[in-house]
């Protein structure tokens, strides 16, 4: 079985720095995902890190450290758009491919 | 490209009826993964699907069941529905279930 912690509410200034922290505990691991989800829309793919170290990809950065079981989710230059529900999510391995979602980390950016 | 496309997109049913779901994955994607998403509960993952197989399951009972035809298109169904089934019904597809899954826009399924 899996357990994935993270925040449930985060709040950050607009043009600031945030991190969100995601923490798994997992029989297996192949791969660890980032989505970010708007109110009322469907979940959009973030980030996928399956070694070690921190992956950038503009404004986001996730890193993940396999040893620790630990990975987190970097928004800088953060805009009044990030607000939203970030979702951790960890794919376990051994042969399936889905993979299981924490509860989320509702992001709130004010002026 | 088209996205994933789900049908229909809102839903109301009364507790003992069943429903129906379709979900269009992006072309090329024969992989079809079907989630639950209500606030308490957070996203569960339901089945997937690939290549017309359920190749997971998730821990929810018989009454929720799926296929997938040869073109890729997955229904998912639900028989006797409880007021618990209310939530967000959310399809992803991916190539082969692998790294990206792109998410349809979900049928909100309320049951009265």
């Amino acid at each position: 079985g899996q357990n994935i912690d993270q925040p449930t509410e985060m709040t950050a200034t607009e043009g600031a720095i945030v991190q969100i922290n995601c923490t798994y505990q997992t029989s297996g691991f192949n791969g660890l995902f980032w989505y970010q989800q708007h109110a009322g829309e469907a979940p959009t793919f973030l980030s996928y890190n399956v070694l070690d170290g921190l992956e950038e990809k503009g404004r986001f950065s996730s890193f993940l450290s396999r040893s620790k079981g630990y990975s987190y989710l970097l928004l800088k230059e953060l805009q009044m758009k990030d607000s939203a529900s970030y979702l951790c999510a960890v794919r376990e391995g051994g042969g399936s491919y889905i993979p299981t979602f924490g509860r989320g980390t509702s992001l709130i950016v004010h002026p | 490209k088209a996205g994933v496309t789900q049908t229909p997109r809102y839903l109301i049913k009364t507790r003992g009826q069943q429903v129906t779901l379709s979900c269009s994955p992006i072309s090329g994607h024969r992989s079809v993964s079907w989630y639950q998403q209500t606030p308490g509960q957070g996203l569960q993952f339901l089945f997937e699907y690939f290549s017309e197989t359920q190749r997971n399951k998730g821990n929810f009972p018989g009454r929720f069941s799926g296929r997938q035809f040869s073109n890729s298109r997955s229904e998912m169904n639900v028989s006797t529905l409880e007021l618990g089934d209310s939530a967000l019904y959310l399809c992803a597809s991916s190539v082969r279930g692998g790294t990206e899954a792109f998410f349809g826009q979900g049928t909100r399924l309320t049951v009265v």
